[in-house]
């Protein structure tokens, strides 16, 4: 069955230091999405992509960067961690604007 | 700004009784609506997508949305102990510009009391 997958799924860093989450979809869907999710804040857009070499900002991209190479594969990095990036990030893909978005496990990220 | 307004409850409903969850939003051109059901520590899942004006059946699910009055529902017959989760309002905008994004509600968290 196809699937989107999250690595890792807990990871604790220090401030300062550049984290790479990684989120892998085999549904061969072009459209990929970056959520963070916060207490008293919901899902927020972080970035998203329309296809390969394809990548937009969301609602809160400061301090954060993604890179499409492929269809597959849509990683989120944080160039240098603040602890207010401390949170909880999904990966989520769909096929086509009227499609549903269909999320991974999640990664729970701290900072320290 | 596009804004989707849930409650955030908590909703508590004894087991066996309705649950109705609301959500309004404000883009009045929004497209295709989509529920969510995300348990304490998971990811959210998709339970119901409504794209047309009316109600839409899928078990004990059922969405109804309302385009004039910019309202959307979801109806949880029978509710179950493991109904209890937080329920995720999603509102596609019109078409255009970041129209594949969705736009969330905070989520209303459900309570099924057995």
């Amino acid at each position: 069955d196809a699937e989107i997958t999250q690595s890792p799924r807990h990871k604790i860093t220090e401030t300062g230091r550049q984290v790479t989450l990684a989120c892998h979809q085999t549904w061969n869907h072009n459209n990929m999405f970056w959520y963070r999710q916060d207490l008293g804040h919901g899902l927020r857009l972080i970035h998203y992509s329309y296809g390969v070499h394809d990548t937009n900002k969301g609602e809160v991209s400061d301090g954060y960067s993604v890179s499409r190479s492929n269809t597959e594969d849509l990683p989120l990095t944080l160039e240098s961690a603040a602890s207010s990036q401390t949170s909880v990030y999904f990966c989520a893909s769909s096929a086509g604007p009227t499609q549903p978005q269909h999320f991974g496990d999640g990664t729970r990220l701290s900072i320290l | 700004q596009k804004e989707v307004e849930q409650n955030s409850g908590p909703l508590s409903v004894p087991e066996g009784a309705i649950a109705s969850l609301n959500c309004t939003y404000s883009d009045r051109g929004s497209q295709s609506f989509f529920w969510y059901r995300q348990y304490s520590g998971k990811s959210p899942e998709l339970i119901m997508s409504i794209y047309s004006n009316g109600d839409k059946e899928d078990g004990r699910f059922t969405a109804q949305l309302n385009k004039a009055s910019q309202y959307v529902s979801l109806l949880i017959r029978d509710s179950q102990p493991s109904d209890s989760a937080t329920y995720l309002c999603a509102v596609k905008p019109r078409s255009g510009a970041g129209s594949y994004q969705l736009t969330f509600g905070k989520g209303t968290k459900l309570s099924v009391i057995p």
